[in-house]
């Protein structure tokens, strides 16, 4: 019931694309769903987070789309970039300090130029 | 900026040789998290400290132990490093900020690479 689903694991995308990243969660007490990037060699960096009282939340050419019903959410990256070439993580907690997150398992993008 | 600090980036053992990595905030957030990230993985939390109290999750090796002596600083001591332990070592923080109440929102330093060899 802890587990965050995540697909793909690997995407690769054209330049100025869609990339498209697919999150389910089992567990309905899961209220704060953030998604991070990480490129390697350096920590994961908080892109975009949303909560189940909105069903959309779009920061620049990201957004994020919930589904509370489904129990899913999901990553759009509009006009990709090869700068946007990166590790993206889903995860999931409960509101509060010091609840753990629970890391979806990562999804490899490439923008090609 | 208030950031994240891990030291050393690079740090390399050898096996059963102790090592400690270093973790450092200026968010001044009192919960203080330690991952760790093996290749093409996500992060697994090891143990994490709210305020004073330590906070151990249940499938972490004895071999990993934590210190915080006060809210900036944040250590992680490996006694006994063996091979498997190689990985990226995250440190991350949450907590208290000002005009915003308790956030859910987990910061993460660059990491640490740990190579035991």
């Amino acid at each position: 019931q802890q587990q965050v689903k995540q697909s793909p694991q690997s995407l690769i995308v054209q330049k100025g694309g869609i990339s498209i990243i697919n999150c389910a969660y089992e567990n309905t007490a899961f209220d704060y769903f953030p998604w991070y990037q990480q490129f390697p060699g350096k920590g994961p960096a908080l892109l975009i987070a949303i909560r189940p009282d909105v069903s959309e939340k779009k920061e620049g050419r990201f957004t994020i789309s919930f589904n509370k019903s489904a129990k899913q959410f999901s990553l759009h990256i509009m006009d990709s970039q090869p700068g946007d070439s990166a590790t993206y993580f889903c995860a999931a907690k409960r509101s509060g300090s010091a609840r753990q997150l629970t890391f979806g398992s990562g999804t490899q993008l490439t923008v090609l130029p | 900026d208030a950031m994240v600090i891990q030291n050393p980036r690079y740090q390399v053992t050898q096996f059963g040789k102790p090592v400690t990595l270093s973790c450092s905030q200026t968010l001044n957030h009192n919960v203080m998290y330690w991952y760790q990230q093996k290749s093409s993985q996500a992060p697994k939390l090891l143990f994490h400290y709210y305020d004073k109290d330590f906070n151990n999750e249940a499938d972490t090796p004895d071999n990993f132990q934590s210190r915080r002596p006060n809210t900036s600083f944040c250590f992680l001591d490996i006694r006994s490093p063996g091979l498997g332990d190689a990985a990226m070592y995250l440190c991350a923080t949450s907590g208290y900020s000002p005009g915003q109440g308790n956030t859910d929102t987990q910061y993460f330093g660059p990491g640490t690479r740990l190579t035991v060899l």
